[in-house]
């Protein structure tokens, strides 16, 4: 079974640019899940999305925004870009999601984002 | 939000048995906890997941005490190909709650 994939893989944006970064699930999963990791803040949450939806979202600003299409794939958009949005983000999927039980998350090899 | 604080770092020898433990003081009722392994260049990689008391699988052990205020990731006989950071994550049954730990960068040495 192919895992999570995401694409690009690395990307170099100036400030004030937006980007979109792709990711596409394991077959069956659900749901798609964004985190961003950064040396100085480690792991952080951004959103889930789940059936087309978004059921649950960290504490980011508005600039950070995502989408999940019909057949799974998420993508996630961050406009204008400042230089603190240079960090690795990282994509999972799981069936469910976290907040159903035990339900196991895979994460995808990252998309690591530099803006200069 | 549970707060949760790990070792920065450990040394190990190859075949030693690795505990590598994670605290989360205010862990709430319907908190679920899990670790992640990373390798550079790579995202988390799934290793156990529990509530409480004791799981265990193919690779690793998971020890939640009774409080579930702390909880412990056990690698048996570890190798050379067990370097990498390990990170916990708590998170609610919501899934709206979630957050790692500053994970622990685990060396072993031969």
């Amino acid at each position: 079974k192919a895992g999570v994939t995401q694409t690009p893989r690395y990307l170099i944006k100036t400030r004030g640019q937006q980007v979109t970064l792709s990711c596409s699930p394991i077959s069956g999963h659900r749901s798609v899940s964004w985190y961003q990791q950064t040396p100085g803040q480690g792991l952080q949450f951004l959103f889930e999305y789940f059936s087309e939806t978004q059921r649950n979202k960290g504490n980011f600003p508005g600039r950070f925004s995502g989408r999940q299409f019909s057949n799974s794939r998420s993508e996630m958009n961050v406009s204008t870009l400042e230089l603190g949005d240079s960090a690795l983000y990282l994509c999972a999927s799981s069936l469910e999601g976290l907040g159903q039980g035990l339900d196991t998350q895979y994460f995808g090899p990252g998309t690591r984002l530099t803006v200069l | 939000l549970a707060k949760t604080t790990q070792p920065i770092s450990m040394d190990s020898y190859e075949g030693q048995e690795v505990n590598i433990t994670c605290s989360h003081n205010n862990i709430a009722t319907n908190d679920y906890i899990t670790w992640y392994q990373q390798f550079p260049s790579q995202g988390p990689r799934f290793i156990i997941q529990g509530y409480k008391t004791k799981v265990t699988n193919e690779v690793a052990s998971l020890f939640i005490p009774a409080d579930r205020k702390s909880s412990t990731l056990s690698l048996p006989r570890v190798s050379l190909s067990d370097t990498a950071v390990y990170y916990c994550l708590v998170h609610n049954n919501a899934g709206n709650m979630l957050t790692f730990g500053g994970g622990t960068r685990l060396m072993v040495k031969p």
